[in-house]
């Protein structure tokens, strides 16, 4: 069974960048699509973007211009990064995988809050 | 704003059975799923692909689709159904993934 893990500092001041790891183990990195999904307190869930394993990239038009996702096949990890953060972007962030031929989420990993807060 | 629209919530008696429906231009072409997240809970996919399930996921859930809508239908619902319900699909340029807006479910 496949388990995802963020990891990453749960509080970051505006302006900076926000940086998550999420470390794949259980399966494969290879064949898949690997999203990064976040969910701000008591609101519902919008995806950020992926990357695949040869890394081609697709992100949310609206969170295009500030996101960058890369991929370390040698260390069944996925990162993102997210620019001049404001308090909107306090969230939970989620890492996930997809499968390529689908459109869905078939696993998740546990998400890791991320307050953006001076 | 999200381009698949549900209802914000909808509630049904313990045992009946209830649809939960997704509507957006995109799902004339793709495939919707679902996804069930329960509080301080990751989300769990409940069916992929209009209408295949999970191993794991009790046959009471079901999707199917028809125009641009899509649903989730529960037929006879349980306590533990009680929960957030997203659909989930492409948007209309098919290349970035997008969710619908939340369905929260209660069993009364």
């Amino acid at each position: 069974q496949v388990q995802l893990q963020e990891s990453g500092p749960g509080l970051v001041k505006p302006s900076e960048t926000l940086s998550l790891t999420c470390t794949v183990s259980g399966g494969s990195i290879s064949t898949y699509y690997w999203s990064w999904i976040r969910q701000p307190p008591g609101k519902g869930l919008e995806w950020i973007g992926f990357i695949y394993h040869s890394g081609f990239t697709n992100y949310n038009p609206s969170l295009k211009s500030r996101v960058t996702i890369s991929v370390d096949t040698s260390k069944s990890q996925f990162s993102l990064k997210l620019s001049s953060v404001t308090p909107a972007d306090t969230a939970l962030y989620y890492c996930a995988r997809t499968p390529r031929s689908g459109s869905y989420i078939d696993f998740w990993g546990q998400g890791t809050l991320v307050t953006v807060s001076s | 704003s999200s381009e698949l629209t549900q209802d914000p919530a909808v509630s049904v008696a313990l045992g009946q059975t209830v649809r939960i429906t997704c509507q957006g231009d995109s799902l004339r072409y793709y495939y919707a799923s679902w996804c069930q997240q329960k509080p301080g809970q990751a989300p769990v996919l409940v069916i992929y692909d209009k209408n295949n399930r999970p191993s794991g996921i009790p046959d009471r859930f079901s999707g199917s689709s028809s125009g641009n809508t899509a649903s989730l239908t529960i037929t006879g619902a349980q306590a533990e159904d009680e929960a957030d319900y997203y659909c989930n699909s492409r948007d209309n340029s098919g290349n970035h993934l997008v969710f619908g807006g939340g369905t929260k479910l209660t069993v009364l």
